[in-house]
């Protein structure tokens, strides 16, 4: 049973144009959310989180929109640049989860077309 | 600094056999996290270490097993390989329990049983 998903394997985007990822969540304990980025070769690297407390955070480039209600959130990139395709996993962790365990969805692979 | 580093990189073994799996965590992390991501799949969680007992483990069998050092590194032990097992696992390590902390994760070790 998959209690984060991210129903599209993978997205293509012309390089300046914004990216969406998304990514669904059926545990209502989730009470804090991650983005990761993966690149061949290499570790998934933190991205950007969202508290459930926020409905969307940015950082740069990037920003987090978290819809409590549909247990769903967003990644969105503007403007995409070919740098930045890669895999990007969604986790989430539970307000009962100690330490830092995360639950991952199945990754989108992101392609930006210069 | 030093990242997570994991050891060896690949590693190709007999349906049956052990592999021993190594991370070694960020200097001053205490948490390590073990993750197993089969082709196709997210991230599965496996174990989490800290201060070297093993704190909670994911859905997996007891031939999954581990430990972790005086000096935080961590070892993955698989027994009685199947070829399900096949798969990149990832080491993350965080700073001691707190919840919502930054996880990184080293390049992953990929284990092929045939």
């Amino acid at each position: 049973d998959q209690q984060v998903k991210q129903n599209s394997p993978s997205l293509s985007v012309q390089e300046g144009r914004i990216s969406i990822l998304n990514c669904d969540y059926t545990n209502s304990m989730f009470d804090y959310f991650l983005w990761y980025k993966k690149y061949p070769a290499e570790g998934p690297t933190f991205l950007i989180s969202i508290s459930s407390i926020k409905d969307k955070n940015e950082d740069g480039r990037f920003t987090v929109f978290l819809n409590k209600s549909a247990k769903h959130l967003s990644l969105h990139i503007v403007p995409s640049q070919p740098g930045d395709s890669a895999v990007y996993f969604c986790a989430a962790s539970a307000w009962y989860n100690a330490g830092n365990m995360l639950t991952f969805g199945g990754g989108t692979r992101l392609m930006v077309k210069p | 600094e030093a990242g997570v580093t994991q050891s060896p990189t690949h590693l190709i073994k007999t349906r049956g056999q052990q592999a021993t799996l190594r991370c070694s965590p960020i200097s001053g992390h205490t948490s390590v996290y073990w993750y197993q991501q089969a082709l196709g799949l997210g991230l599965q969680f496996l174990l989490w270490y800290d201060e070297g007992e093993e704190r909670n483990r994911g859905n997996f069998p007891p031939r999954f097993s581990g430990r972790q050092f005086p000096n935080y590194s961590s070892e993955l032990n698989v027994n009685a390989l199947e070829l399900e097992d096949s798969a990149l696992y990832l080491c993350a390590s965080s700073l001691a329990g707190n919840r919502n902390t930054e996880a990184f994760f080293g390049q992953g070790t990929r284990l092929t049983v045939v």
